[in-house]
């Protein structure tokens, strides 16, 4: 692994369905971060953890939740899938919170129907 | 909370013209950064400015940061094919904790 990466590419899940995003980063990265994109919207935090074992609410949380067990892995959860949730999903990462440049990680497509 | 905003939206220039977007934020900013997206690709970081008044360049890309650090600027110099995709801009307010606030992004379209 180098860098970033992100699992799955793109998925369609009916709504209703629980779908768990990955992410994990070799970098040794202490910050995290998900964003979701939309067209029109930009980039808009979700989730952020400053250190493994720490979470923090972004500017959309609703209807998503994240853990951080360790260092490198970050999924995104998303208990009950709603069409509203279709979107393009980033997971980012930088060396501490706020002050560093962030890497970004590939996306997932996810469309919920 | 804070806001980023950036203009324009979208911009066609012909190839070989300058571009130019703007971002401003809704409090004073402790350091911004810009980042490019290719079509169907993922952010890139640029550049962070992190001094008022701050100017650095890259090649044809020239990056401004406000006396007030409130706003930012992005200039390039004769636009080539290459410069096709988004750019955004994103600030820090200096909290940290919960890393950047991007701006929505200016489309540039480049005609040949």
């Amino acid at each position: 692994i180098a860098g970033i990466t992100q699992a799955p590419t793109s998925q369609i899940l009916a709504a209703g369905r629980r779908m768990t995003l990955r992410c994990t980063q070799d970098m040794r990265h202490n910050a995290m971060y998900w964003y979701r994109q939309d067209l029109g919207l930009g980039l808009r935090l979700i989730h952020y953890s400053n250190t493994a074992g720490t979470t923090g609410k972004g500017e959309v949380p609703d209807g998503y939740s994240v853990s951080r067990a360790n260092t490198d892995d970050f999924p995104l959860t998303l208990a009950s899938a709603v069409p509203s949730q279709t979107s393009v999903y980033f997971c980012a990462s930088s060396v501490i919170a706020g002050a560093n440049e962030q890497f970004f990680g590939p996306g997932t497509r996810l469309t919920v129907l | 909370g804070q806001q980023v905003m950036q203009i324009p939206q979208y911009q066609h220039v012909q190839e070989g013209e300058d571009f130019t977007t703007y971002c401003n934020s809704s409090t004073t900013l402790s350091n911004i950064q810009w980042y490019k997206q290719r079509p169907g690709g993922h952010p890139v970081f640029l550049i962070q400015l992190v001094k008022s008044g701050e100017v650095k360049k890259q090649k044809r890309l020239t990056f401004q940061f406000g006396e007030a650090k409130k706003n930012s600027s992005l200039h390039i110099t004769a636009t080539q094919t290459t410069d096709v995709g988004t750019y955004f801009c994103a600030g820090n307010s200096g909290g940290g904790a919960d890393g950047l606030t991007f701006g929505k992004g200016t489309h540039l379209i480049i005609q040949p």
